[in-house]
């Protein structure tokens, strides 16, 4: 069954830090890939995905991701963090075969500290 | 109004009561979903539609019932809700099946609360 793991519920790390969300998905091909980010009583708002291509992706306020094929993952990075990107960060695949439906994670709720 | 909008933002309402919640996407998709998101457990997709068909229904209990309209407007009727059945609901919407990458675009949700 297609499935999508991020291992982390929650991450603390201070302003200026460089930060990593991990995720992991199952599934037979090369899905498409994205990460969204969630503020408290918002809706998801897409941060970068991933179709093809160059494995290294980047997003907007300044995150990228990286496709590694061989560990079937697709880790989110910012080098320095800053105090508003504190939120919940959901990563979501998309099988080829399925037309719009998309797999998400349970989600890395990330906080930043001062 | 650009994207995709959902009101009301808030919902309060009783177990017997009747409501709807409204989605609307100013995009030009043809596809249009609602998704479950309750607290700390993963989002959950409830009901797709392809140019106004429903085409995923995941095991929803009846108390719910979509209605798409139209690719611009999609709502979910409400009635006899249980507590349970408190969550944010959201609408998502994207280009549609068979018609390239489906990146979905998400309204703000409706916070809907059941007492």
């Amino acid at each position: 069954a297609q499935s999508v793991t991020q291992p982390d519920i929650h991450i603390t790390v201070s302003e200026g830090a460089s930060l990593e969300l991990r995720c992991n998905y199952s599934y037979g091909a090369t899905p498409y890939l994205f990460w969204y980010v969630q503020s408290p009583g918002q809706g998801l708002q897409l941060l970068l995905k991933y179709f093809s291509g160059d494995t290294l992706v980047q997003g907007i306020k300044g995150f990228e991701a990286e496709f590694k094929r061989s560990q079937s993952s697709f880790n989110l990075r910012k080098p320095s963090v800053h105090w508003s990107d504190a939120a919940e960060y959901f990563c979501a695949v998309g099988p080829v075969d399925q037309g719009g439906k998309l797999i998400f994670g349970q989600g890395t709720e990330l906080s930043v500290k001062p | 109004e650009t994207g995709v909008t959902q009101t009301p933002r808030h919902l309060v309402m009783g177990m017997t009561n009747k409501k709807s919640l409204k989605c609307e996407q100013h995009l030009g998709h043809n596809a249009m979903y609602w998704y479950k998101q309750s607290a700390k457990k993963p989002l959950e997709l409830m009901f797709v539609y392809n140019f106004k068909e429903q085409t995923e229904n995941n095991s929803v209990p009846s108390r719910f019932s979509p209605e798409c309209p139209n690719s611009s407007h999609l709502f979910l009727h409400l009635h006899t809700l249980q507590p349970e059945d408190s969550a944010l609901y959201l609408c998502a919407s994207s280009q549609g099946a068979g018609l390239g990458v489906n990146e979905q675009f998400f309204g703000p949700g409706t916070r809907l609360t059941v007492l």
